[in-house]
């Protein structure tokens, strides 16, 4: 069963806007919840992640917002540029399991 | 040089051969995971290792089997290929004792093509 879910399946915005990726989750022991991008050819790699005792964490250009008692935290790319095309993968561990349990993905495109 | 490798990365392989993907790290982590990554689904967990004698099934081990031979290698088999497993497949390592102890490192992948 799909434990993390992650809308939209594909993206598609202008250079410069704002890139919005959302994911929901069920299982409250989930503790850390990262982010990963992939480029095509590559494996994924450590965007961003966070803990649920902020609500909020900033990279440069990038966001990740977390709503614990919705169960919802989204990745939030500002000033989105063509190399940040790539597909985008939000997780879930639960604490001590050291296992992640990944969203389906977001292939962004940014335009030129 | 690369911190995961993958070998190999591409195959083509025939409906009930078997196949063996490798995976080789020098990041000095006890932790290796396979992945397989398909359209829409993300990835999965296979398998994964958190020392040399200890092996445990993820959420998609049918049709495949693991072996950690030293801290540093970690092998996916596919004891008869099927159609159904076309797909890339990615290995990963976390650290024991990183700062989080949850960060996944990534190998390039092997994409499989089981005809």
């Amino acid at each position: 069963q799909q434990q993390v879910k992650q809308s939209p399946q594909s993206l598609i915005v202008q250079k410069g806007g704002i890139s919005i990726i959302n994911c929901a989750y069920e299982n409250t022991a989930f503790d850390y919840f990262p982010w990963y991008q992939q480029f095509p050819g590559k494996g994924p790699a450590l965007l961003i992640a966070i803990r649920p005792d902020v609500s909020e964490k900033k990279e440069g250009r990038f966001t990740i917002s977390f709503n614990k008692s919705a169960k919802q935290f989204s990745l939030h790319i500002m000033d989105s540029q063509p190399g940040d095309s790539a597909t985008y993968f939000c997780a879930a561990s639960e604490k001590g399991t050291y296992k992640y349990i990944f969203g389906t993905g977001t292939r962004l495109k940014v335009l030129a | 040089d690369a911190d995961v490798t993958q070998t190999p990365r591409n195959r083509i392989t025939k409906t009930g051969k078997r196949i063996m993907l490798e995976c080789s790290q020098t990041k000095g982590h006890d932790r290796m995971y396979w992945y397989r990554q398909d359209p829409g689904l993300g990835l999965r967990l296979i398998y994964y290792s958190f020392d040399v004698k200890d092996i445990n099934k993820g959420e998609i081990s049918d049709g495949y089997s693991v072996s950690r031979q030293a801290q540093a290698k970690f092998s996916l088999s596919l004891e008869s290929a099927i159609p159904n497993q076309t797909a890339l497949y990615f290995c990963a390592t976390s650290d024991l004792a990183g700062p989080t102890g949850v960060e996944q490192f990534f190998g390039p992948g092997t994409r499989l093509t089981v005809l």
